[in-house]
C-alpha cells in the first residue's frame, strides 16, 4: 500500500527557520514532490527531488533520502505569506501521485 | 505559464440534478485528473486520463464518470448529485516527460460545489 505521514499543524515565528518532514512507504519510488497550498486556492508545484540530498530554491530548501523513506522541506527568512499547507508527494512510477494529507503551517509575528 | 482553468469556482447543486464541472488546459499535456479534497482527508483521485478517449479509476470513481473528447479538456460528471458530494474539486495536468508517466502536476483553481 501507499501511505504518507507528515504532521499535521506546526507553528512558527516570522523571520525564523522551519523544516516539515514527510516519511514515506509507497510500493514504488520515482520522486518526491513539495506542494504548496494557501487557503482556498489550488496547490503549486514547489520542489522535486528523486535522488538523495539537498535542492535549493531561494528560501526554500528540499532534502531527499531514498533508503530511510524520509524528505524534509526546510524554509528560511519566513514570511507570513508562508502560512499555508504543505502537501509531500510521491510518484511511483504509475500515472497515479501519493498525497499526503499536508502540513499546517502558521507564521506568527 | 502553465494555465489549467475550470469552469465555476463555486457551485451549489440540488441533490439529484446532473452536474458538469468542465477542465480546460493550454500546454498540450498528455494526462489529466480529477481529484476531491475533503478537511482530514487529503486530495483523493477520482479518475484520470492519459490520453484522448482513455480514462482510468482512480481511487473513489463511485457516482462519478469522465469524459476526454479533446486533449485540452477533461470533463467531470456527476450523474445523479448527493449531499456527500459536497467538496473542493480539483482538476490537474502533467505531461509524459522524463520523470515517468507523470510529471509535476499542475493544478486549476479548483471548484467547490455545495449539494443541497
Amino acid at each position: 500500500g501507499q501511505n504518507i505521514d507528515q504532521p499535521t499543524e506546526m507553528t512558527a515565528t516570522e523571520g525564523a527557520i522551519v523544516q516539515i518532514n514527510c516519511t514515506y512507504q509507497t510500493s514504488g519510488f520515482n520522486g518526491l514532490f513539495w506542494y504548496q497550498q494557501h487557503a482556498g486556492e489550488a496547490p503549486t508545484f514547489l520542489s522535486y527531488n528523486v535522488l538523495d540530498g539537498l535542492e535549493e530554491k531561494g528560501r526554500f530548501s528540499s532534502f531527499l533520502s531514498r533508503s530511510k523513506g524520509y524528505s524534509y522541506l526546510l524554509l528560511k527568512e519566513l514570511q507570513m505569506k508562508d502560512s499555508a499547507s504543505y502537501l509531500c508527494v510521491v510518484a511511483d512510477g504509475s500515472y497515479q501521485l501519493t498525497f499526503g494529507k499536508g502540513t499546517k503551517l502558521s507564521v506568527i509575528p | 505559464d502553465v494555465k489549467v482553468t475550470q469552469s465555476s469556482r463555486y457551485l451549489v447543486k440540488r441533490t439529484g440534478e446532473k452536474v458538469f464541472l468542465e477542465c480546460v488546459q493550454d500546454m498540450d499535456h498528455e494526462n489529466m485528473f480529477w481529484y476531491r479534497q475533503d478537511p482530514g482527508l487529503g486530495l483523493r483521485l477520482i479518475y484520470f486520463s492519459y490520453d484522448v478517449k482513455m480514462k482510468e479509476k482512480g481511487d473513489i470513481p463511485e457516482g462519478y464518470s469522465v469524459s476526454r473528447e479533446k486533449k485540452e479538456r477533461f470533463s467531470l460528471i456527476l450523474e445523479s448529485a448527493s449531499t456527500n458530494q459536497t467538496s473542493m474539486y480539483l482538476c490537474a495536468s502533467s505531461p509524459t516527460g522524463d520523470r515517468g508517466p507523470t510529471d509535476t502536476q499542475y493544478f486549476g483553481p479548483g471548484t467547490r460545489l455545495t449539494v443541497l
